[in-house]
């Protein structure tokens, strides 16, 4: 069984800004791949980044980058020069086979 | 190309009621997954379908959810006797093929309240 953690309920930062927001998970499995969604109000996920956990170099896609820390089963999501269409749920999420397994969520506001 | 479409987007019935919700996948995707997301909560895996069959319906919370797939296409998600604790967000993904590393595009979701 996968378990996924998200112990901030929510965050707010300055537009321009940096936040970074914590998952903690646990599995068995040895393949396994980290995601980081997105959720705005209109409820659509949408993926903001994807970690093999095979792979030892931190994902970054542009203003989004991930501390992938495999033995501490850490996996956190720094968003830089944050901007106000970054308002959104946060979910961290683990595949270990065919499905996600999702964390509870982090909100993030951003404020002008 | 067209994402993921759900119908409808949102659904209210009454207790005890039968609901149907519709997922259309990506064209081509032979993967399709279902999640239930409750009130202030990340989504929970229902249901994940390879082609026409059902591979894995661990996540079903009981005998009156299922979930059908017959062409390899459009699911529909079928609750039978509609509880309150059912109100929550469905929401549908797919995916091509299916596997850890390919990525699951996900429906806007259709948010079923029962009253």
């Amino acid at each position: 069984a996968q378990t996924v953690t998200q112990s901030q309920p929510e965050m707010s930062v300055q537009e321009a800004e940096t936040v970074t927001l914590s998952c903690t998970y646990d599995t068995s499995e040895n393949n396994y791949y980290l995601f980081w969604y997105k959720q705005p109000p209109s409820r659509q996920m949408i993926l903001v980044i994807r970690q093999e956990a095979y792979k030892q170099q931190n994902a970054t896609e542009n203003r989004f980058s991930v501390n992938f820390q495999k033995a501490a089963k850490s996996f956190s999501l720094k968003i830089s020069d944050s901007q106000l269409g970054d308002t959104a749920m946060y979910f961290c999420a683990l595949a270990a086979g065919n499905k996600l397994t999702f964390g509870g969520g982090t909100r993030v506001l951003v404020k002008p | 190309g067209a994402g993921v479409s759900q119908t409808p987007s949102n659904k209210v019935t009454e207790k005890g009621k039968y609901v149907e919700l519709r997922c259309d996948p990506i064209s081509g995707h032979t993967a399709l997954y279902w999640y239930r997301q409750s009130l202030g909560q990340g989504p929970e895996f229902l249901i994940y379908f390879q082609g026409t069959g059902a591979a894995d319906d661990s996540g079903l919370p009981n005998d009156r959810f299922f979930a059908v797939r017959p062409e390899g296409s459009v699911s529909t998600l079928k609750i039978q006797r509609t509880e309150r604790g059912d109100s929550a967000v469905y929401l549908c993904a797919s995916s091509f093929p299916s596997g850890s590393s390919y990525e699951q595009y996900f429906g806007p979701g259709t948010r079923l309240t029962v009253t």
